[in-house]
C-alpha cells in the first residue's frame, strides 16, 4: 500500500526555537496533504490542509504564523512550528491523498516535546 | 456540540467476546464514513469504511444509519490483538477533511 513517511519521528527543542517537521508521500504523487495534531488522551485535530503549489488552509484556531507549512512537490509538505513554547508539545500527524489514492493515508507521527 | 461523537469507554472485555461501538455525527451533510484503528503512540490505520447497506470484513461488522445519523462498529470473537482505540471518522464534503470522533478504548484481556 501506498507510505507516508514523517521525519524526524521524535524531537525535543528548548522553548523559543523553530521546528521542521517533513512529511512525504514515497510512492505516490500526494496533491493535497492534511497535518493534523493530537494531545494525549485527545483525537486528532485537523490543523490545515496543505496543497501543492498553494497557500495552505489552516482551521479555525489554529495560528498560521506559528504553524507554517510549505508544499513545494507532490511528495513533500513541511510543518514549522514557529517560536515552540511548552503548550505546543504534542503528536503531530501528517496524511497524504493523492489522486490515484481510494484512502488517506497517514504518516508514523513527530512527537515533540518543548522543554 | 461536537461534530463526532463516541463514548470513550474503556470496553474491558474477555477474548472471544462480541463488542459493539456507537458514533453519532451532527452534520447531516457528511459523505463518507470510516473506523480507523489508533495504538498507543502510533498512526492512525484504516479498519474500514461504512457504507449505507452496511459491511463486513471477517470478524468485523460496521453499520450506517443516514436517517439516525448514527455508525456502528461490531467486533466478534474479540482477540488480545483487537485491544486499541477505534476512531470514528466522518468526510464532510468533498475536500477529503477528515472529522475525527474522540476514540473509544478497548481492552481485551486474556
Amino acid at each position: 500500500g501506498a507510505v507516508v513517511s514523517q521525519h524526524p519521528s521524535w524531537v525535543i527543542c528548548k522553548s523559543g526555537t523553530s521546528v521542521k517537521i517533513e512529511c512525504r508521500s514515497l510512492d505516490f504523487q500526494a496533491t493535497t496533504m492534511f497535518w493534523y495534531r493530537q494531545f494525549p488522551k485527545q483525537s486528532l485535530m485537523l490543523m490545515a490542509t496543505s496543497n501543492e503549489g498553494s497557500k495552505a488552509t489552516y482551521e479555525q484556531g489554529v495560528e498560521k504564523d506559528k504553524f507554517l507549512i510549505n508544499h513545494a512537490s507532490l511528495t513533500l509538505s513541511t510543518l514549522t512550528v514557529t517560536s515552540a513554547h511548552p503548550e505546543d508539545s504534542s503528536f503531530y500527524i501528517c496524511s497524504a491523498w493523492g489522486s490515484a489514492a481510494y484512502e488517506q493515508y497517514f504518516g508514523p507521527g513527530t512527537r515533540l516535546t518543548v522543554t | 456540540r461536537k461534530e463526532v461523537e463516541q463514548d470513550p469507554g474503556p470496553f474491558n472485555v474477555p477474548e472471544g467476546a462480541t463488542v459493539a461501538f456507537n458514533c453519532t455525527y451532527s452534520n447531516s451533510a457528511s459523505q463518507s464514513f470510516f473506523w480507523y484503528r489508533q495504538d498507543c503512540r502510533k498512526e492512525p490505520k484504516l479498519l474500514m469504511s461504512v457504507y449505507s447497506s452496511g459491511n463486513e470484513d471477517g470478524r468485523f461488522t460496521a453499520q450506517l444509519n443516514r436517517a439516525s445519523q448514527y455508525i456502528s462498529l461490531l467486533i466478534r470473537d474479540s482477540k488480545l490483538s483487537d485491544s486499541a482505540t477505534y476512531l470514528c471518522v466522518v468526510n464532510m464534503d468533498s475536500s477529503y477533511k477528515l472529522i475525527f470522533g474522540s476514540g473509544t478504548r478497548l481492552l481485551v484481556r486474556p
